[in-house]
């Protein structure tokens, strides 16, 4: 079973606009709550990490919002560029990670 | 300075046979995991291992074997590969939180 929820599956977002993705899990002994990119042809790479006693983390144009109540995340890119375009994992876990099945982000120009 | 690396980066192989996918890690990260990626499945653990001969299964062990004889390889081996196999890897180590992925294994079993 996932214990990790994403979505969407997929976005469209235009040049400049703000793409947002959301995660749920489901075990509160999660610790660690990161955010991976992935282009075409290559491995995921980190983009940005929170841990559960921050709200918010912001680094440039990628901001996380956290929410431990209800066991949420998002990952919030704001000024969306077309570099920006690829596929988004969120992931969640102590040590080991359960990834979310990812979010296709598409930038038109 | 690779960081990480595998190989084959392509395999076409048969139903039956047996496929190993090598990874070699420059660092000397002591975790090593294996993934497999399926659309629509995100990423999924195969096998980890916290350091040399220490290995432990994941999410989705069956079918597969590791081995960890020296800190910088961890090699992944399909002993009879089946279609369901059929799959992109990525072998990744850990330091500290943060995982680094190696760029992958497209493996088609026909």
């Amino acid at each position: 079973q996932q214990q990790v929820k994403q979505s969407p599956q997929s976005l469209i977002v235009q040049k400049g606009g703000i793409s947002i993705i959301n995660c749920a899990y489901e075990n509160t002994a999660f610790d660690y709550f990161p955010w991976y990119q992935q282009f075409p042809g290559k491995g995921p790479a980190l983009l940005i990490a929170i841990r559960p006693d921050v709200s918010e983390k912001k680094e440039g144009r990628f901001t996380i919002s956290f929410n431990k109540s209800a066991k949420q995340f998002s990952l919030h890119i704001m000024d969306s560029q077309p570099g920006d375009s690829a596929t988004y994992f969120c992931a969640a876990g102590w040590g080991k990670l359960q990834f979310g099945a990812g979010t296709q982000v598409v930038v038109t120009p | 300075d690779a960081g990480i690396t595998q190989s084959p980066r392509y395999k076409i192989t048969e139903t039956g046979r047996q496929v190993t996918l090598m990874c070699h890690q420059t660092w000397s990260h002591s975790y090593m995991f294996w993934y497999r990626q399926d659309l629509g499945h995100g990423l999924r653990l195969i096998y980890y291992s916290a350091a040399a001969d220490i290995t432990d299964k994941g999410e989705v062990p069956d079918g597969y074997v590791v081995s960890r004889s020296k800190t910088e390889n961890f090699p992944l081996t399909l002993e009879s590969a089946t279609r369901s196999q059929t799959s992109v890897y990525f072998c990744a180590t850990r330091d500290y939180n943060e995982q680094f992925f190696g760029p992958g294994t497209r493996l088609t079993v026909l």
